[in-house]
């Protein structure tokens, strides 16, 4: 069975650095690997995803992620952050081609952004 | 626009009094899915369609029904709602083919309170 384990429920960034959100996945089957952001009282909306393809992810906002079979995480970095980028974040994994297109989501990671 | 929309956007019902929420999507997708929110979590998969007339139970379908008769609507409805189904509720809809493969695309959300 798949799943996917978020580690850190919050993450706290001073404004300009690191962010990096954690995701560790388990699959039997190749996995397609997919990263959420949650504004408030907004519905999700995809950062990025990877389908096998290039192993360094880039998506939207200057947020990229890497695909790393042999550790089975794929971590979300951004390498300045914004006050813009607080929300909550969710890491999705589905089986890829020939499943039902079920995503199993992560718990989610609340980033906040300090001043 | 491209965009999966959900009405109502907020309902507080009380216990017993059936309810539908409806889902909408104009891009043509086959799979049609729906998910609660609920705090630490993540988001878990109640129904999902793979096309008309396709459905098929996610992993928390208890207490709730849906319906497939048109290609861009897929309705969730509570026959008898409890407190247990207050919730932050998502449809999602994605195309099954090509490089959008399972990339699902979020409507805004219903948050439903039963009392």
């Amino acid at each position: 069975a798949q799943s996917v384990t978020q580690l850190g429920s919050h993450v706290s960034v001073s404004e300009g650095a690191l962010v990096l959100l954690r995701c560790n996945y388990s699959s039997s089957v190749p996995p397609y690997l997919f990263w959420y952001v949650q504004y408030p009282n907004q519905g999700l909306q995809l950062l990025l995803k990877y389908t096998s393809a290039a192993t360094l992810v880039k998506g939207i906002n200057g947020f990229e992620a890497e695909f790393k079979k042999s550790e089975t995480s794929f971590h979300l970095t951004k390498p300045s952050a914004h006050m813009s980028d607080a929300a909550e974040y969710f890491c999705a994994v589905s089986g890829g081609s020939g499943n039902t297109g079920k995503l199993i989501f992560g718990q989610g990671t609340t980033l906040q952004v300090k001043p | 626009e491209a965009q999966v929309t959900q009405n109502p956007r907020y309902l507080i019902t009380v216990t017993g009094k059936k309810l539908t929420v409806t889902c909408s999507q104009n891009m043509n997708h086959e799979y049609m899915s729906w998910y609660r929110q609920d705090p630490g979590l993540g988001l878990r998969q109640i129904y999902y369609s793979m096309n008309v007339e396709v459905t098929d139970k996610g992993d928390v379908p208890e207490g709730y029904k849906v319906s497939r008769k048109e290609k861009r609507n897929f309705p969730l409805i509570l026959e008898s709602p409890s407190p247990n189904q207050t919730s932050l509720y998502f449809c999602a809809s994605s195309s099954q083919r090509g490089s959008s493969y399972n990339e699902q695309f979020f409507g805004p959300g219903t948050r439903l309170t039963v009392l």
